[in-house]
């Protein structure tokens, strides 16, 4: 069965400060993996995704994400953090009609 | 304009109502899907289509139904409401499998159950 992991419920950084969120999954084949953001009151915006090719991946906002078969993680990066940042991230893997979600990483940031 | 849209946005009921949440698409996607939001447990399926005479149970079914009225259209009904039930709930929307695609979220409905 396919599941994904966020060890880290809540982080805090500094406005400026680079980003790193952990995101590790289970899944029988080369997988579909997503993160999404979600800010409060809001639905969930993807940030970025990735199905195949360069494990190195772009997305809106500055963020970039890895994936790493090796160590079954696709962890997600920004260098500098803004005050916007500040929102709950989730990561999900699976085929598109059946995600799985982590139970989410809060982003706090203080000045 | 919004592409997903849920109604209604915030509802507050009783133990034992019939509940339906409403959600609509202007995408012109095939595939609709509804999760809850609890805290701490991400986001879980509980049915999904794949067009108007495909749905599917997801992860978490007992206790909800749905119906899919349209390609645009698809509700999620809370036949006899609980307390446990209470959650943050959202539609999603995609493509056809043969797209590279994303599911697209609709902006959520907190429904509270007294």
């Amino acid at each position: 069965a396919q599941s994904v992991t966020q060890p880290d419920i809540h982080i805090t950084v500094s406005e400026g400060a680079s980003l790193e969120l952990r995101c590790n999954y289970s899944y029988g084949a080369t997988p579909y993996l997503f993160w999404y953001v979600q800010s409060p009151g809001q639905g969930l915006q993807l940030l970025l995704k990735y199905f195949s090719g360069d494990t190195l991946v772009q997305g809106i906002k500055g963020f970039e994400a890895e994936f790493k078969r090796s160590q079954s993680s696709f962890n997600l990066r920004k260098p500098s953090v803004h005050w916007s940042d500040a929102a709950e991230y989730f990561c999900a893997v699976g085929p598109l009609e059946k995600l799985t979600f982590g139970t989410g990483t809060r982003l706090t940031i203080i000045p | 304009d919004a592409d997903v849209t849920q109604t209604p946005r915030n509802r507050i009921t009783k133990t034992g109502k019939r509940i339906m949440l409403e959600c609509s698409q202007t995408k012109g996607h095939d595939r609709m899907y509804w999760y809850r939001q609890d805290p701490g447990l991400g986001l879980r399926l509980i049915y999904y289509s794949f067009d108007v005479k495909d749905i599917n149970k997801g992860e978490i079914s007992d206790g909800y139904s749905v119906s899919r009225q349209a390609q645009a259209k698809f509700s999620l009904s809370l036949e006899s409401a609980i307390p446990n039930q209470t959650a943050l709930y959202f539609c999603a929307t995609s493509g056809g499998a043969a797209l590279v695609n994303e599911q697209f979220f609709g902006p959520g409905t907190r429904l509270t159950v007294l």
